[in-house]
């Protein structure tokens, strides 16, 4: 149980385009989702907080008319990486808080993954 | 400042031999949870153990074991018989509070071989 979706998992896409990242929760209902971006051999950077039915909440230095994060249901977020250039290249990878029978755990179940090339 | 600091870029060990890799953290919160992850070559994450701020025993999950020295603000993973299948990149984690809508903060992480 506990499984988030992302989807797609690679995508490779022109500059100038811009891109759409879904992100699920499958057997459970998440009011908070995480976004992360991790460059290659770097660990994963914070880019935003996806809360349902409010607008999102990003770190310093992300910038929220480029990656426009929208958490429209209970188990569905989407990252849309606007007008993406090659610096964008990166793998995403989104999460959220599985139900735990150990509730000071908060774990948090990530997705696979979506890596993004942009030509 | 770092909240993660995880100072061993690599690692690597024989079969069935046992591993630490460190991991220190910084905060001031007295509630906070650590994590472990492992990330393999394809991307995704795997938590792996988790350990409470407040709690009196050291966790652990089958071969994994967290060495969970409060004073020293030391969270170190300990696998125990190494397996082929151990060897990728591992990442301490921090959420500070107790709440599930706080994210993690990540160190940036150990590549951790293991040989046959």
């Amino acid at each position: 149980g506990a499984v988030v979706s992302q989807h797609p998992s690679w995508v490779i896409c022109k500059s100038g385009t811009s891109v759409k990242i879904e992100c699920r929760s499958l057997d459970f209902q998440a009011t908070t989702m995480f976004w992360y971006r991790q460059f290659p051999k770097q660990s994963l950077m914070l880019m935003a907080t996806s809360n349902e039915g409010s607008k999102a909440t990003y770190e310093q230095g992300v910038e929220k008319d480029k990656f426009l994060i929208n958490h429209a249901s209970l188990t569905l977020s989407t990252l849309t990486v606007t007008s993406a250039h090659p610096e964008d290249s990166s793998f995403y990878i989104c999460s959220a808080r599985r139900p735990s029978p150990f509730s000071g755990a908060n774990v948090l179940t990530f997705g696979a993954g979506s890596r993004l090339t942009v030509l | 400042a770092q909240k993660i600091t995880q100072t061993q870029p690599g690692m690597f060990v024989q079969e069935k031999e046992a591993v630490t890799l460190d991991c220190t953290y910084d905060t001031s919160d007295p509630s906070y949870g650590l994590f472990w992850y492992k990330q393999p070559s394809s991307g995704e994450m795997i938590f792996l153990i988790y350990q409470g701020s407040y709690d009196q025993q050291n966790a652990t999950e089958g071969r994994y074991s967290l060495n969970f020295q409060k004073a020293r603000k030391s969270a170190n993973l300990v696998i125990s018989a190494s397996q082929l299948g151990d060897s990728a990149m591992y990442f301490c984690a921090m959420r500070e509070g107790n709440s599930g809508n706080t994210p993690l903060v990540f160190g940036k992480g150990t590549r951790f071989s293991v040989i046959a």
